[in-house]
Order: structure tokens, then C-alpha cells, then sequence
């Protein structure tokens, strides 16, 4: 079972450049999320989508842009990446609103 | 606004150590109560849950109880193993903007030593 599938695992990007960070599951869920794990500040969500068409923003969107036109995918992009996006980023999905997520296994992301 | 508070780590212990890790949120209502957990290099897993006041939450030898009283999820352990070594976050699903969504604590890190 896929499951949560995330690419690329690791990316180093320079200071302007920009990139998606591509997530795509396998269970029809319909709910899909990103967040971002900073040492000390846990998970902050940063876009969610309840469905195809369907986006909203979470804690921290500044910098992000996402779109749902599959309810298998769900990328996220840096239009131009800052320092302060260095991060370990996470997709995760889950089915209707029972709370269990079901996570990628991450994407380390540096920018230089 | 809602927000979850767990204990700070990091946390070391030798094996077969009791472990508590607190948990206390703020939320409106009576959200469901979440533990997940991270091993390293790896995604967050579910630990277990905990749906309304009272309930307990087990796997693994993990228990956690809904304490409505004192809006609190702590986890515990009786016997605690060297492959236990982890992460551990509390969440509570809370209703925001029309959908629900999980806040995650800052999440404690456990050490267990032979």
C-alpha cells in the first residue's frame, strides 16, 4: 500500500528560486493537508483541502500557493523561496472528518 | 484561541521506566483527543485517540484518558521499551472555519536506554 506519497524527499533550492513539492495518496481520501516541522515549534499547518476545487489556508500560508484538481494530489509551491522556509514539510490525508491523518514520510527542504 | 500545551522534552529514560507525558488543551466543546507519534526519519504515525470525556485511548502498552475536568490528555507507559525512542505529539481536533483540523503540540522527545 502507497499510501502518502512525497517527492522529493530532500531539496536544496537558492534564495528566489521556486519548486512544488509534489504529495499524492492512494485511499479516495478527501481531506489533504501540508505542514511544516520547525525544532520547537512542532507542526503548523500551512494549506488544507476538504476536497477537489477546495483549498483554504492554515496557520502559516505566507509564501505557499496550493491547488487541488485531483483528489489524489495536492502540490504545494514556493513561488520564491527564503530562508525561512528552510523546513522539513509533511502532506497528510485522511477520510471525512474522523481526525486520523495519515502522513508522508517528508520532504527536507534547505534554502541557501 | 484553542492550543495545546505537552510537556517539554527532551525526556530520557532507562528501559522498563514508567513514562508520563502531559498533555493540556484549550479548545470550545469537547474536541476528540489524538496522540501521534515519530520515529526517526520518518512521518507521524496515529498512537491512539481518544473520541469524549472519560474515554481511554491504548496501544502498544500507551494509555491516555480524556479528562474533561481538567482538559487534559496525558500519555503514559508502565514499561517502556528501547524501540519506544520517539517523538510523541498531542492533538486535539478542533473545529475552525467551517472544517476540522488537528493542533499539534510541540512534541516531546523520548529517549530510552538499555
Amino acid at each position: 500500500n502507497a499510501g502518502v506519497t512525497q517527492t522529493p524527499k530532500f531539496q536544496v533550492l537558492k534564495t528566489g528560486q521556486s519548486m512544488t513539492l509534489q504529495c499524492a495518496q492512494d485511499m479516495n481520501h478527501e481531506y489533504m493537508s501540508w505542514y511544516r516541522q520547525d525544532p520547537g515549534m512542532g507542526l503548523r499547518l500551512i494549506h488544507y483541502s476538504v476536497g477537489a476545487g477546495i483549498t483554504d489556508q492554515g496557520e502559516v500560508p505566507n509564501g505557499y500557493n496550493v491547488s487541488r484538481s485531483t483528489t489524489e494530489d495536492f502540490p504545494l509551491r514556493l513561488l520564491s523561496a527564503a530562508p525561512s522556509q528552510t523546513s522539513v514539510y509533511f502532506c497528510a490525508s485522511r477520510r471525512g472528518s474522523t481526525g486520523e491523518l495519515f502522513f508522508g514520510e517528508g520532504s527536507r527542504l534547505t534554502v541557501l | 484561541g484553542d492550543s495545546v500545551t505537552q510537556m517539554e522534552g527532551p525526556v530520557t529514560l532507562s528501559e522498563e521506566a514508567f513514562l508520563t507525558i502531559n498533555c493540556t488543551y484549550t479548545a470550545t466543546g469537547y474536541p476528540s483527543l489524538f496522540w501521534y507519534v515519530q520515529y526517526p526519519g520518518e512521518g507521524l504515525q496515529l498512537l491512539l485517540k481518544a473520541t469524549k470525556a472519560d474515554d481511554k485511548g491504548s496501544n502498544k502498552g500507551f494509555e491516555a484518558t480524556y479528562r474533561k475536568e481538567t482538559t487534559s490528555f496525558h500519555l503514559e507507559k508502565g514499561s517502556v521499551q528501547v524501540s519506544d525512542s520517539a517523538v510523541y505529539f498531542c492533538a486535539p481536533l478542533i473545529t475552525q472555519g467551517g472544517s476540522e483540523k488537528l493542533v499539534f503540540g510541540k512534541g516531546t522527545k523520548l529517549t530510552v536506554n538499555p
